[in-house]
């Protein structure tokens, strides 16, 4: 049974800090993604990691993928306020995604 | 945004009480998928669809049925609400047509319904 685990559960930081969340999972998958939630919204997604040794970057958000250590880690860069929202994410077993239990994020400023 | 409708989006039920949430898509997307969500869980499946009156279940399936008659609705039904089945319900699509299916599960989610079975 693919477990996907993501710490830390709870992240609160100070703007201009820069942090990891990682995502450990269980069983070999090459495919996994990364999603965002707002609070009382819907997901969006924010990185599809496809291969091992994908690297990813959108803005302060990096995201990368080791299938071979079954991890992958988002970095966030001198995080800002609006990047406050919990983070999934998300490995693929036979066209269904598993989803970790999510990350909060919290930035002050 | 990817077109995807949940309804209702809030609804409060008895418990016992037969309950159906839809999810409409205009995406012609193959596979469509119902997840909860609850605190300390992330999403977990309930039941999933890979075409026209094909489904299958998920982890979390008891208690749930599914029905999709055509390629757009995907329809979850709790045959009789429970309190445990209180939670967020989410529905998603994934694989555009013509895409392999080996390539790319990227799902997109409808905007979730807030269940609370009182």
């Amino acid at each position: 049974e693919l477990k996907v685990e993501q710490n830390p559960l709870f992240l609160s930081m100070q703007e201009g800090k820069n942090y990891t969340i990682y995502c450990n999972y269980s069983t070999t998958s090459d495919r996994l993604y990364w999603y965002r939630q707002d609070p009382g919204k819907s997901l969006e997604s924010l990185f599809v990691l496809l291969s091992n040794g994908a690297v990813k970057q959108e803005g302060r958000l990096m995201a990368s993928l080791d299938t071979k250590a079954r991890l992958s880690t988002l970095h966030i860069t001198a995080a800002v306020h609006d990047l406050s929202a919990t983070y999934f994410c998300a490995v693929d077993r036979a066209q269904k995604l598993v989803f970790g239990q999510g990350t909060r994020l919290t930035i002050n400023p | 945004d990817a077109g995807i409708t949940q309804s209702p989006r809030h609804k409060v039920t008895e418990t016992g009480t037969p309950v159906t949430l839809r999810c409409h898509q205009t995406e012609n997307h193959r596979y469509m998928y119902w997840y909860r969500q609850d605190p300390g869980h992330g999403l977990r499946l309930i039941h999933y669809s890979y075409g026209v009156k094909d489904t299958d279940k998920g982890e979390v399936s008891d208690g749930y049925s599914v029905s999709r008659s055509k390629t757009e609705d995907f329809l979850l039904t709790l045959e009789s609400a429970t309190s445990s089945q209180t939670s967020v319900y989410f529905c998603a699509i994934s694989a555009t047509p013509g895409q392999a299916i080996h390539m790319n599960t990227e799902a997109f989610f409808g905007q979730g319904t807030r269940l609370t079975v009182v």
